[in-house]
């Protein structure tokens, strides 16, 4: 079956503009993340949704950022005013029935931020 | 606090070396669940394993197994007899209540032939 999609692979902005990222998790996942992971660094928690509501947004990072889920599928991380240390791969990972400590994690591509 | 550690940044061996990858890891839950995950050079991240809080079994799985040691506080991967394709990076990660994964920083292991 069809594993959890990104999109853009890659998007190149210029400082101040807005972004849009995709995220298509695998079908009945009803649980769905974000993650930030800079260069060479581990990944950093943005935000959880299960179904479409997301209980826990501690980990935007500024009033910037913003997600939303709509039909228990599809996401999408928006960046306003996007900043230079916002050039990232911002991964999307979804699980079975959340939350649960114990359900594996199946994640996306990514998509490559790079802000000029 | 860092709640998991990879003490190891990178790590270099030849081909068909023994590894070990360490992961210290901090809570006060005692119900919690561990993971590896692998992170080829295709950026792509790979469940390895889960382990939960109550199973101190080791695990093997063909040239991977995993060690975990609660009094130690310490969930290690080796890989034995290791292989080019192994070149990766590996992270361990920490599942509390009620469901956020807390990730180490990863450790880079080069397999050179």
């Amino acid at each position: 079956g069809a594993g959890v999609s990104q999109s853009p692979s890659n998007k190149v902005t210029e400082k101040g503009k807005d972004v849009e990222l995709r995220c298509d998790p695998i079908s009945g996942h009803t649980a769905l993340y974000w993650y930030r992971q800079r260069l060479g660094q581990g990944l950093e928690f943005l935000i959880y949704f299960q179904g479409n509501s997301a209980p826990d947004k501690s980990g935007l990072p500024s009033d910037r950022f913003s997600a939303e889920r709509t039909g228990e599928s599809v996401s999408t991380l928006t960046i306003q005013r996007t900043q230079q240390e916002d050039s990232a791969v911002y991964l999307c990972a979804s699980s079975l029935e959340g939350p649960a400590l114990r359900n594996e994690q199946f994640f996306g591509p990514g998509t490559r931020l790079t802000v000029l | 606090a860092q709640k998991v550690t990879q003490a190891q940044t990178e790590i270099s061996v030849v081909e068909k070396e023994d590894v070990t990858l360490d992961c210290v890891y901090e809570t006060r839950d005692t119900t919690y669940y561990l993971f590896w995950y692998k992170q080829p050079p295709s950026g792509e991240l790979v469940f390895l394993i889960r382990r939960n809080s109550f199973d101190e079994q080791n695990e093997i799985s063909g040239r991977y197994s995993w060690n975990f040691q609660k009094s130690t506080s310490s969930f290690n991967f080796t890989i034995t007899a290791s292989q080019v394709v192994d070149s990766a990076v590996y992270f361990c990660a920490l599942s509390e209540a009620p469901y956020q994964l807390i990730w180490g920083a990863g450790t880079k292991l080069i397999i050179k032939p």
